[in-house]
């Protein structure tokens, strides 16, 4: 069974520091990875996903992760936060990349400070 | 990805009554979700709505207190029934099949019981 670990429940920062978020994953099949971020009071919206091809993952808004199958970890990491990145980032994996069942982390909750 | 909505976008309801969520697409898809996001905690599955057939549920979820419809491949509806205080929970749809291999999240029911 595929399972997905976060390793930090909260992180916080101050502002244009670097920050990482740790995620872990567990399966027996080829995995599909996601991040999703969840701003307070909304919905979900898709980070980033890695489904095949180069391992490493960038969004629009400046985050990246880096698939790497020997430690099965997907972190996401961003150079230099801003105060609107506040928020909670979910881990996902799929064993299909057809956008199919997915099996999330605990999540970790971002606090940027000025 | 496409443009998911739901209804209602909160409620609050007592104890012992039913409430239907409604979830519409703008586009066909192949793949309908539910899952439940509990206070403070993540996501997790509630089933995978099927078109033309009865819902597939995961382990701890029953048909008879979340009945969940799909009659075509734009809308679902999930049901929780006879509801308790422990119901009370952020109930999200989602869509899969899309070109991209992600899910894409609905802006959330938010359901308190009391």
């Amino acid at each position: 069974a595929q399972s997905v670990t976060q390793l930090d429940s909260q992180v916080p920062v101050f502002e244009e520091a670097p920050v990482e978020l740790r995620c872990n994953y567990s399966s027996s099949v080829s995995v599909y990875l996601f991040w999703y971020v969840q701003y307070p009071n909304q919905g979900l919206q898709l980070l980033l996903k890695y489904l095949s091809g180069s391992t490493l993952v960038e969004s629009i808004n400046g985050f990246e992760a880096e698939f790497n199958k020997s430690q099965t970890s997907f972190h996401l990491r961003k150079p230099s936060v801003h105060i609107s990145d506040t928020a909670e980032y979910f881990c996902a994996v799929s064993e299909n990349n057809q956008g199919g069942k997915l099996i999330f982390g605990q999540g970790t909750e971002l606090s940027v400070k000025p | 990805s496409a443009v998911i909505s739901q209804k209602p976008s909160r409620d609050i309801c007592q104890r012992g009554t039913s409430l239907t969520i409604q979830c519409q697409v703008d586009s066909q898809v192949t793949m309908m979700f539910w899952y439940r996001q509990q206070p403070g905690q993540s996501l997790t599955l509630i089933a995978t709505a099927n078109q033309g057939s009865e819902a597939t549920y995961e382990s701890g979820f029953v048909i008879d207190k979340f009945p969940i419809s799909r009659p075509n491949l734009t809308f679902s509806t999930l049901t929780v029934s006879n509801m308790s205080p422990e119901d009370s929970s952020i109930y999200l749809c989602s869509v899969g099949g899309l070109a991209g291999g992600a899910q894409y999240f609905g802006p959330g029911t938010r359901l308190l019981v009391l």
